[in-house]
């Protein structure tokens, strides 16, 4: 069965550094989103991506952070410089349809120091 | 403001037994509501409600939308220990892509 997979499964780094997070979505998926979950809190929207632009962001997804689809199959989450409160799991997903079903990744824990 | 709001917040049942979750919802022009399963990571995709599909069933799950109340049940029978997960529901409206999460159910089936 297609499954979204991501990498790294878990990413440690110094505040103020940059990471990438990666993402394959299922392969005939069009429409692709980041999701974070703070520890012991609800899941968050970041942010929704089609046709090789950004259709949604909230008001988490400030200028620290950036999305792009290098290739047919990637899709990443940039986080320019990374803060303590950025410490968080990553999950990304992906949909055929625009407000479809989503599936999830298993996620990236990301933990900054 | 667009909210949803899950209840229970936690539950702990013992096999066998039925629960019922609940999530209500205030979304500007509802379009879809979605229930995931949480165990140790990712959600995993549990249902889809929309206006043309109200009543969803697969095996001893089952859930239902109604629309004009603004809320979804998720009803699990026959409870078993695998079952134990944060059940979340996630709202989305017309316009944009974003789902608002709940906070989950957190449910525990004891042997």
């Amino acid at each position: 069965e297609p499954e979204v997979t991501q990498t790294p499964s878990h990413q440690v780094t110094q505040m103020g550094q940059e990471v990438i997070l990666r993402c394959v979505p299922i392969s005939n998926h069009l429409y692709f989103y980041w999701y974070r979950q703070i520890l012991g809190q609800k899941v968050e929207f970041l942010v929704s991506f089609y046709n090789n632009e950004i259709s949604e962001k909230s008001e988490i997804f400030d200028d620290q952070f950036s999305v792009e689809r290098p290739d047919g199959s990637n899709f990443t989450l940039k986080i320019r410089s990374t803060k303590l409160e950025d410490s968080a799991m990553y999950f990304c997903a992906s949909s055929e349809a625009p407000r479809g079903s989503q599936f999830f990744g298993p996620g990236t824990r990301l933990t900054v120091l | 403001e667009d909210k949803v709001v899950q209840s229970p917040l936690s539950l702990v049942v013992h096999e066998g037994d039925t629960v019922t979750l609940n999530c209500s919802y205030e979304v500007t022009n509802f379009r879809s509501l979605l229930w995931y399963k949480q165990e140790k990571k990712a959600p995993t995709f549990l249902f889809m409600l929309t206006s043309s599909g109200i009543e969803k069933k697969s095996g001893r799950l089952s859930s239902i939308l109604d629309k004009k109340e603004l809320f979804s049940i998720l009803n699990i029978t026959a409870t078993q220990t695998g079952d134990s997960a944060v059940y979340l529901c996630a709202v989305g409206g017309d316009t944009g892509n974003q789902f608002y999460f709940g906070t989950g159910t957190s449910l525990t089936v004891i042997p």
